[in-house]
């Protein structure tokens, strides 16, 4: 069965560093996501990409953000600058109408 | 003000027990998609169940069944004969089709199957 596919599963950083955090969509779908949950707490919005472009974007998805399809498979979200508020398990996601298949998770770990 | 309600934070049953977790949910769409996500404790979001707001019919799955009531904006999740293995974290979950299919999350419910 076809799947999202995270990488990496789990990765330390320090605080200000930039991490890039890399998602495999499942091949035919057409809009992709990154979520984020914070430790104990409940799955945030962060962002959602269709055709290309962000279609909307949550708060927490500020200029320290950003997305990108770089080769039409792969799909990237990068903190420029991480913060200890920054850690948290990061989903991505994609659909092709309006059920959202989750990958597993990279958690991240700012020190 | 939160778009889906899980009133319940944390829920212990012993196994073979049957337990209901609750969702509640607000939205002004007239079109939208309702959905149930298992975490388990590997941290993976699994999908269960996905209803739209035009089909109210309650749905049986196995020992899964969901009752959907627009009337009282519920999105109610059974588990009949609960069993270890579905301890878990449980998440409903609200797409509205006018938001470009964001999604947003209940603060979940945990569950504890109790051997």
């Amino acid at each position: 069965e076809p799947e999202v596919t995270q990488t990496p599963s789990h990765q330390v950083t320090q605080m200000g560093q930039e991490v890039i955090l890399r998602c495999v969509p499942i091949s035919n779908h057409l809009y992709f996501y990154w979520y984020r949950q914070i430790l104990g707490q409940k799955v945030e919005f962060l962002v959602s990409f269709y055709n290309n472009e962000i279609s909307e974007k949550s708060e927490i998805f500020d200029d320290q953000f950003s997305v990108e399809r770089p080769d039409g498979s792969n799909f990237t979200l990068k903190i420029r600058s991480t913060k200890l508020e920054d850690s948290a398990m990061y989903f991505c996601a994609s659909s092709l109408g309006n059920t959202i298949y989750f990958g597993e998770g990279s958690w991240l770990t700012v020190v | 003000a939160q778009k889906v309600t899980q009133a319940q934070t944390e829920i212990s049953v012993v196994e073979k027990e049957d337990v209901t977790l609750d969702c509640v949910y607000e939205t002004r769409d007239t079109t939208y998609y309702l959905f149930w996500y298992k975490q388990p404790p590997s941290g993976e979001l699994v999908f269960l169940i996905r209803r739209n707001s035009f089909d109210e019919q309650n749905e049986i799955s196995g020992r899964y069944s969901w009752n959907f009531q627009k009337s009282t904006s519920s999105f109610n999740f059974t588990i009949t004969a609960s069993q270890v293995v579905d301890s878990a974290v449980y998440f409903c979950a609200l797409s509205e089709a006018g938001t470009g299919n964001q999604f947003y999350f209940g603060t979940g419910t945990s569950l504890t199957v109790i051997p």
